[in-house]
């Protein structure tokens, strides 16, 4: 069973530092570009980044550019996500999320329950 | 940067009735558009890729249709474990974007 276990969630204050991961399991992780897409509450789906499988090449929104870092290490099967210069408007659950080929740009076919990071005073 | 659109906003519509929902590109994206569907709670699902593909386990009351600027979801005879929130997803480039989301209820 493919599986997607996110941790790290926190409240942090705003400036502040947050490093996310995903432990995977259930598939060849490797081999598959992996995303975070957050979701603000009540708020809809904001895709935040991407890595591709085998390349590592990686992409992020214009929202968080500069600021986060994802990163994945295949050999633990593990993705992660550097959350650096946190602001308010970065408050949201942060859902780790499997794509369905190497390349980030593919469909979403597996969605981690997510991780709920606060940015508050 | 390609914009999403979905219409409308918030539906609601009575059990068995037909239910088209529309995404529409700022620029042609080809097929490469998803839909997905996010109860109440839950954590989002896919439905459809290739803007027409059904996934595994989708039933087939869902479709999927369209190309370059504008895309639909259709359901036929609306359930009532259909009441969600419903996304729409271009991938043809990086970054991908969603669109901002159709509510659909019960009438």
């Amino acid at each position: 069973e493919v599986q997607l276990l996110e941790s790290g969630g926190d409240l942090v204050q705003p400036g502040g530092s947050l490093r996310l991961s995903c432990a995977a399991s259930g598939f060849t992780f490797s081999t598959y570009a992996m995303t975070w897409v957050r979701q603000a509450p009540g708020k809809g789906l904001e895709w935040v980044s991407g890595i591709w499988g085998s390349t590592g090449r990686t992409s992020y929104a214009d929202s968080v550019k500069g600021r986060f870092t994802i990163s994945r290490d295949d050999s633990k099967n593990t993705l992660y996500l550097q959350m650096n210069s946190l602001r308010a408007d970065d408050t949201a659950v942060y859902h780790c999320a499997k794509v369905q080929s190497f390349a980030v740009t593919d469909a979403i076919d597996i969605w981690g329950q997510g991780t709920m990071v606060s940015v508050s005073a | 940067d390609i914009q999403m659109t979905q219409s409308p906003s918030y539906l609601s519509a009575s059990v068995g009735d037909r239910v088209t929902i529309t995404c529409r590109a700022s620029q042609g994206v080809s097929n490469y558009l998803a839909w997905y569907q996010q109860k109440p709670g839950k954590v989002p699902k896919v439905l459809i890729s290739g803007a027409s593909t059904l996934h595994s386990g989708v039933p087939s009351r869902f479709s999927g249709s369209g190309s370059g600027t504008d895309f639909t979801l259709t359901i036929n005879s609306l359930q009532p474990e259909d009441v969600a929130t419903y996304y729409c997803q271009r991938y043809n480039s990086a970054p991908p974007t969603f669109g901002p989301g159709t509510k659909v209820d019960i009438k």
